[in-house]
């Protein structure tokens, strides 16, 4: 059974477009995030859920929304596609946490979006 | 702000061993290490939270200085399967505890 997982694994789409992201995991954690990874391969985080409330939220455009229906589940949409999100995108879960506690992270095998 | 990676890259022969460094500019509340290789996603190695602390994990071990706001992972005895790139991820002190800042990774390869 895969712990976390990602889709679609691969998304090519045009500019302008709207498309989204599902990613689901089974591993019972309360914390769920989105990674992008640009071609440089650095990696920054985009959002955090914790119970399906919103808890991180870095500086991402509003043209990114993420969804969470449940615990289990976190959905990435992204409106307007420019040319600059193409980037591979890794949803990641972790035991809940708090500003005391820190836990692994355990990864989606991700999703590489490609904006032409 | 971003911590630190050094080197960017390093290349090693089988049984060799290596050290990746990763330096913060903030007082910082922990340190996890993952490694991705190629294609995948980032995996787990280990999180240290307390200056001084050390840990391991096969051959691989870290160890986390707070009071110079850097962490070193070590690679003892290096196989083919050490391969790939190393990440640290930070937390400064104050922050959510799991919003972790990478660094920039660091390329490993393991020649035979």
């Amino acid at each position: 059974d895969t712990a976390v997982s990602q889709t679609p694994k691969y998304l090519v789409t045009q500019m302008g477009n709207d498309k989204s992201i599902k990613c689901e995991q089974n591993l019972g954690h309360d914390t769920m995030y989105w990674y992008k990874q640009d071609s440089k391969k650095f990696l920054k985080i985009m959002f955090s859920y914790n119970n399906k409330e919103l808890i991180i939220n870095e500086t991402v455009p509003n043209r990114f929304s993420p969804k969470s229906p449940d615990k289990a589940h976190l959905n990435l949409h992204i409106n307007s596609l420019e040319l600059g999100d193409s980037a591979v995108y890794f949803c990641a879960s972790s035991q809940e946490v708090s500003a005391s506690r820190t836990y692994e992270q355990y990864f989606g095998p991700g999703t590489r979006l490609t904006v032409t | 702000q971003q911590p630190v990676q050094s080197p960017q890259a390093v290349i090693l022969r089988e049984g060799e061993d290596a050290v990746i460094n990763c330096s913060s500019s903030k007082a910082l509340y922990s340190v996890h290490w993952y490694r991705q290789k190629h294609g995948e996603a980032p995996v787990f190695l280990m999180i240290l939270l307390k200056g001084g602390e050390q840990k391991g994990h096969d051959k691989i071990s870290a160890s986390f200085n707070e009071k110079k706001q850097q962490s070193s992972l070590y690679l003892t005895a290096s196989q083919l399967s050490y391969s790939g790139t190393y990440f640290c991820g930070t937390t400064p002190r104050g922050e959510y505890g799991n919003k972790l800042v990478f660094g920039a990774g660091t390329i490993l390869r393991v020649k035979s």
